[in-house]
Order: structure tokens, then sequence, then C-alpha cells
């Protein structure tokens, strides 16, 4: 079993719809949770940190749950632009912060 | 541009030849970070250094690659006798330690393929 799972995808949604990805992480040392965003062949890039009391950042909603080791991200209003790979990434500051993530779940918005 | 760089962006070399990568992180940056993808995965951590020290490699890592960040800023990744299975995007991230946020910051990548 995967350290972090997640939604297999591909998610097809049309333009203006809500979707609502959904990851678990098995290891309770885990301190630090995000949100990345990856372009087809291009790099991860950081979409938002997630915090244990939620947090916002305009469409996007991101929710954890250290009892049930659950981590979501919510999009709303969904753009054609926001269409590529997210993973799910949890973080262990003592072991040197090293990053592990689940295998993505791509997204295509359609018009 | 003041991100994480590498170089070159794209290798392409036969199966039983070396290979050399080169990151430079974000200039800040103390810690540095190696990590590897392939197709329909999320990257996978290999090593990271903090400052020249490197503190951790992965079960990943054989003896076949070895990392090295001499003066603690750029870091370079090499394979020996590269095999077909080393093809994949090998990527690079740099973070500050000690300012409570672990946020890592990626390279554009090596994508290499070993023919």
């Amino acid at each position: 079993r995967k350290e972090v799972e997640q939604d297999p995808g591909p998610f097809n949604v049309p333009e203006g719809a809500t979707v609502a990805f959904n990851c678990t992480y098995s290891n309770s040392a885990s301190q630090s949770f995000f949100w990345y965003r990856q372009d087809c062949r291009k790099e991860p890039k950081l979409l938002m940190s997630v915090y244990s009391s939620g947090n916002e950042d305009g469409r996007f909603t991101a929710q954890l749950n250290r009892a049930s080791q659950y981590i979501s991200l919510l999009i709303r209003d969904s753009k054609l632009s926001d269409s590529a790979t997210y993973l799910c990434v949890v973080n262990r500051p003592n072991q040197g912060g090293k990053l592990i993530f689940g295998q993505g779940t791509e997204l295509s918005v359609k018009p | 541009d003041t991100g994480v760089s590498q170089n070159p962006r794209h290798k392409i070399t036969k199966r039983g030849q070396n290979v050399t990568f080169r990151c430079d992180p974000i200039s800040e940056h103390n810690r540095l970070y190696w990590y590897r993808q392939t197709l329909g995965q999320g990257p996978e951590f290999l090593t990271y250094f903090q400052n020249e020290a490197q503190l951790e490699k992965s079960r990943l890592l054989s003896d076949r690659f070895s990392a090295e960040r001499p003066k603690g800023s750029f870091s370079t990744l090499e394979i020996q006798r590269t095999e077909q299975g080393d093809s994949a995007m090998y990527l690079c991230a740099s973070s500050r330690s000690g300012t409570g946020s672990y946020e890592q910051y990626f390279g554009p990548g090596t994508r290499l393929t070993v023919t």
C-alpha cells in the first residue's frame, strides 16, 4: 500500500463545475501537507499548503482531517486552465522535510 | 530568474553510458532534494542535502547513483552504467530550513531517456 493514496482519476468535468479530490495518508508522523499542481511534462508547482483549520485561496479550498488522515481539495467554478494533475503531498520535517507524493489525479476541464 | 534551474533539460544516452545532471537551487535555500518521476506516478524521493552534507539516501538510490553538493550551492547527480529502467524525469527541489515552512520549489527537471 502506498503511503499517500489519491483518487485515480481521470476526472472529466465541464467548465464551471465543482470538483473534489480526496487523499489519505498512512503515516501519522506526517506533519505538513500540500497540494501541488503538475502540467503535462512540467515540474510540480505548489498550489497550496493545507492547514488543520482548513484554508481557502480563491476558488480552491483545502481541508485536513488529522484523525482520519484525510486531505481534500475542492475546486469551484473550474476553468479550462485548471486542467492538470493534482498531487497530494505530505512532509515529515523530522526526516529532513522530504516530500512523499501521491500518484496524482488528472483533471480535464472541457468547454 | 531566481528559481531552481536544472541542466540539461533532456538527455538521451545509450545503455551503459554515464550521465551527470546539475541543479542550481534558489540562492538562499540551504536544503536541496533530488526526486525521480516516472510516467503516471508522483515524484519519489532520492536524496537530500543540507548545505554540503548529504543527510539521507533512499533505497531507490542504487550504488550506480551518486550525488554531490561540494560547496553547499549547486548539486550534481551522476548515474553510472545507465540502464533502461533509469529512464525518468529527474527533479531537483530546494527549500530553506528553520523558517517553519516546509515548502519546496522544483526545477524544470531533466528528462533522461536510456536507449
